[in-house]
């Protein structure tokens, strides 16, 4: 059974630092990964998708990377701001089937502090 | 942009009534999903919709919830007779298809249950 977990479930940053999240999984058959931002109370948006032939995907200052083999993704933020500042979550769509469904990880809550 | 919207915000019903959560997937997605975020928890899987009918659910998806297209904009999920359990966040989603497309997400309901 696929498991998603993120690492640090919590993070605070003075602003201006660039940072990393992680995000691994336990079964290497995905189809592809995606990056959501959950800002309190609010839906997710999503951030990335990196197809599991990927290894990097890029929108403005983020980065995805995704080494699918070990079973990891790191989302990296450069030069963070205190709007940065919301829950990010990884979830990973399963090879097996084809309903699209996504599997999430916990998330990891990132403070910026101005 | 387009975008998923979900009716109403927030909704507080008592124990044993019946909830209809309502969404409007962008319009020309064809797969449809519902999931649910319990305070503190990992955003988790429901059901998945397509062409009519459930594609896939999970085990939470039980006999005490349906959904339904009940014409081509609306996809609705229903709570027949609400549990305390049942409070949580409840998300709608859609992708256009089940490649490696996104998924997008509303910006949820919150169901409390008193």
């Amino acid at each position: 059974k696929q498991e998603v977990t993120q690492i640090p479930a919590a993070l605070s940053v003075p602003e201006g630092e660039n940072l990393v999240l992680n995000c691994s999984f336990t079964d290497s058959a995905i189809y592809n990964l995606q990056w959501f931002r959950q800002d309190p109370g609010k839906g997710l948006t999503s951030l990335l998708l990196i197809q599991s032939s990927q290894r990097e995907q890029t929108s403005g200052r983020l980065n995805a990377s995704l080494d699918k083999s070990s079973g990891r993704s790191t989302l990296y933020i450069a030069a963070s701001q205190p709007g940065d500042s919301a829950t990010y979550l990884c979830a990973v769509r399963p090879w097996s089937g084809n309903t699209g469904k996504l599997i999430f990880g916990q998330g990891t809550t990132l403070q910026v502090k101005p | 942009e387009p975008e998923v919207t979900q009716t109403p915000s927030h909704q507080v019903t008592q124990m044993g009534q019946e909830v209809i959560l309502r969404c409007v997937p962008i319009s020309n997605h064809l797969y449809f999903y519902w999931y649910r975020q319990i305070l503190g928890q990992k955003v988790e899987f429901l059901v998945s919709f397509y062409n009519n009918e459930i594609s896939e659910k999970s085990e939470i998806f039980d006999d005490q919830f349906s959904v339904e297209r009940p014409d081509g904009s609306n996809f609705t999920l229903k709570i027949r007779s609400t549990k305390l359990e049942d409070s949580a966040m409840y998300f709608c989603a859609s992708r256009v298809q089940t490649g490696n497309t996104e998924a997008f997400f509303g910006q949820g309901t919150r169901l409390t249950v008193v």
